[in-house]
């Protein structure tokens, strides 16, 4: 079946140091969405890449998705402690209705 | 603004039990998602309503019902709940039904079942 694998599971790094959390799919995605949850909260929307190759920035986050569209990456510059958190990957589920397929996400844990 | 709201936050059940967990979303979307969360696991998808009036399964449905008591209200119920059923429960809704939407979650219900 359909999957979204996220890779590491989890890491953590001192204040100051990058991050790069990386998806891949089993099958090519439309788009995919990343969103990000604070430990004890809930899943926050951050971004929605669709073009093959295309990369966005938001600060210091950089988001990429892969050519073949199969994979995608968050990069973090300079990690603060505000960081903190698990990221998720989405994609579109086969069988429509904004159904989405989650990876397990990546734990970050920031060290000041 | 309130979003998503769901009920209860917390909740204890012995097992057998029964409950509904309750969410309303005030954004008039159509769409509306309930999710279970386990460590480890990420978001797996329980139901959905794509709208007002429909419903359908989801990746783990068995154990649970729906209700789309209307456009704002999606209620997820457990009619004997069993210890597997140990999770935390957001809900989610989306404008429309389009595959670039992004969703909108609520802040969870913590359910443990002894």
């Amino acid at each position: 079946g359909q999957q979204v694998m996220q890779i590491p599971q989890y890491q953590h790094v001192q204040e100051g140091e990058d991050f790069t959390t990386y998806c891949n799919s089993s099958t090519t995605l439309s788009n995919i969405q990343w969103y990000k949850q604070r430990p004890g909260g809930h899943p926050v929307f951050l971004i929605q890449l669709v073009k093959s190759g295309e990369v966005k920035k938001q600060k210091r986050l950089t988001f990429q998705f892969g050519e073949a569209k199969k994979n995608s990456s968050l990069h973090i510059t300079a990690t603060q402690t505000t960081d903190v958190g698990t990221y998720f990957c989405a994609g579109p589920k086969s069988g429509g209705y904004n159904k989405l397929i989650f990876g397990a996400g990546t734990r970050l844990a920031v060290h000041p | 603004n309130a979003g998503v709201t769901q009920t209860p936050k917390f909740q204890v059940l012995k097992t057998g039990q029964s409950m509904t967990l309750q969410c309303a979303q005030d954004m008039n979307h159509n769409s509306m998602y309930w999710y279970r969360q386990d460590p480890g696991m990420g978001l797996r998808l329980i139901y959905y309503s794509a709208s007002e009036g429909t419903t359908d399964k989801g990746e783990v449905p068995n154990g649970y019902n729906v209700s789309r008591l209307n456009k704002r209200e999606f209620s997820l119920r457990l009619e004997s709940a069993a210890p597997s059923q140990t999770s935390v429960y957001f809900c989610a809704s989306t404008q429309g039904t389009g595959n670039s939407q992004p969703q909108h979650f609520g802040d969870g219900t913590r359910l443990s079942i002894l």
